[in-house]
Formats: structure tokens, sequence, C-alpha cells
């Protein structure tokens, strides 16, 4: 069975720019969330959803973060405009249901340049 | 604020020996705990997890304790093993989600042959 995979696996942009990050949970597993470490601080939560809607989102940064859900499969975060401070690797997590495990991608490593 | 910390970012050991890696949560409301184990280039990967309504916990070659009286969380392995060798972060959830979890800044675990 496929983990939690995640696309691209690094991305380098220039500041102002926009980047799409990808996230395939494994089958079956309604709950979806987004972290991120930067500089090197502790992985910090951004958003989780239950299938396509969203549960909670207080720990998005600014409105320049946008997360989907479309269809309740893969998720989709976006970064528009990019800026410098975004740079840090970017995970995603998944989970049967809210009271088990969650298991985590690989993560997206993000460049800002 | 609310934190999970560790309380050394380093541990060497010995092939063979037994690793202790501790925890401190301030949160007493805190019903779940996880730790992860990640390795260069990877995401975090499922260790072992504890509910506050246990205080031990065991898996293969690996134990958890959970003392709520002075809420310290402790990962044990048993053996240790050069494939040990990796980053170990401890994180707490609150109850709304285990998925939703606060990390500690983690612990670099280092095994010589």
């Amino acid at each position: 069975e496929a983990g939690v995979t995640q696309f691209p696996s690094h991305s380098v942009i220039e500041k102002g720019q926009t980047v799409t990050l990808r996230c395939d949970p494994i089958s079956g597993h309604d709950n979806l969330y987004w972290y991120r470490r930067v500089m090197g601080k502790e992985i910090k939560f951004l958003l989780h959803f239950v299938k396509e809607s969203k549960q909670d989102e207080s720990g998005m940064p600014n409105n320049r973060f946008l997360a989907e859900r479309t269809g309740g499969t893969y998720s989709t975060l976006k970064v528009q405009p990019a800026e410098l401070e975004d740079s840090g690797v970017y995970f995603c997590a998944s989970s049967i249901s809210v009271n088990t495990e969650a298991f985590f991608g690989q993560g997206t490593r993000l460049t800002v340049v | 604020g609310e934190s999970v910390g560790l309380h050394l970012p380093t541990l060497s050991v010995q092939e063979g020996d037994n690793s202790i890696i501790n925890c401190a949560y301030s949160n007493s409301a805190s019903d779940y705990f996880i730790w992860y184990k990640q390795e260069s280039g990877k995401g975090p990967q499922f260790i072992i997890d504890i509910r506050s309504n246990m205080d031990k916990r065991q898996g293969q070659r690996v134990t958890v304790l959970l003392n709520k009286t002075v809420k310290h969380l402790s990962l044990q392995i048993a053996a240790t093993q050069p494939g040990d060798s990796a980053v170990y972060f401890c994180a707490e959830s609150r109850g709304t989600s285990y998925g939703k979890l606060t990390f500690g800044q983690g612990t670099i675990l280092t095994v010589h042959p």
C-alpha cells in the first residue's frame, strides 16, 4: 500500500512567484494535514481537512497560503506570492480518523530565493 | 506558552546499548502523545503513541513512558542499532484531533558501531 506522497520533492522559486505543492494521502484516509518546518524550527501545524472540508486552518500563517482538497482526495497548497521566509520543508500527513495516528509524507523542500 | 520540548538536543550511544530520549510538555490537557523518527530526506515516521489514560506502552524494541504528574514523556529504545540513528520528535495533541500535533524540537540520536 502506498504511503503519503508529496510532489515535488524540492522546489526552488524566486520571491514573488507562485508555487503549488501537492499531497496524495493514503487511500481511504479522510483526514489530511499540512505542516511545515522553517529555518530549523519546530514542525508546525498549518491546517486539517476532513474529506474536502477545512476542519481547522488555525495554523495558516497568512492569506498568501491557500489549501484545497477538491473531491476529498489529493490536496494542494499554493503559496502566492512566495516570500523568502516561506522557505522550509512542507509536510503532509493523513489519518483514517481523528482518533488515530497520522502518517507523514517525505515532505517538499521549498527554497525561495 | 504551551509547548512540547526536549531536554537534550543530541544523544550518542554505542550499538547494543539502550537509548532513552526525554520530552517535557506543559499542557496538562494534552491527552495523546506520539513519537516520530525522521531520517535524512524523509518525513516523520510513526514509532509509537500513547494516550493519557496509560502510563506505559511497549512496541517492538521501543517503550514509551508517560508521567502525567511531572508532564514527562520518554522513549526507550532497546539494543540500539545503527539504523536507529535519526532525529526523534515527540508531539502532543489536545484532543480535537490526533493529527493536529504540537511538535518538540527533536533529538538527534547517533548510534556508533
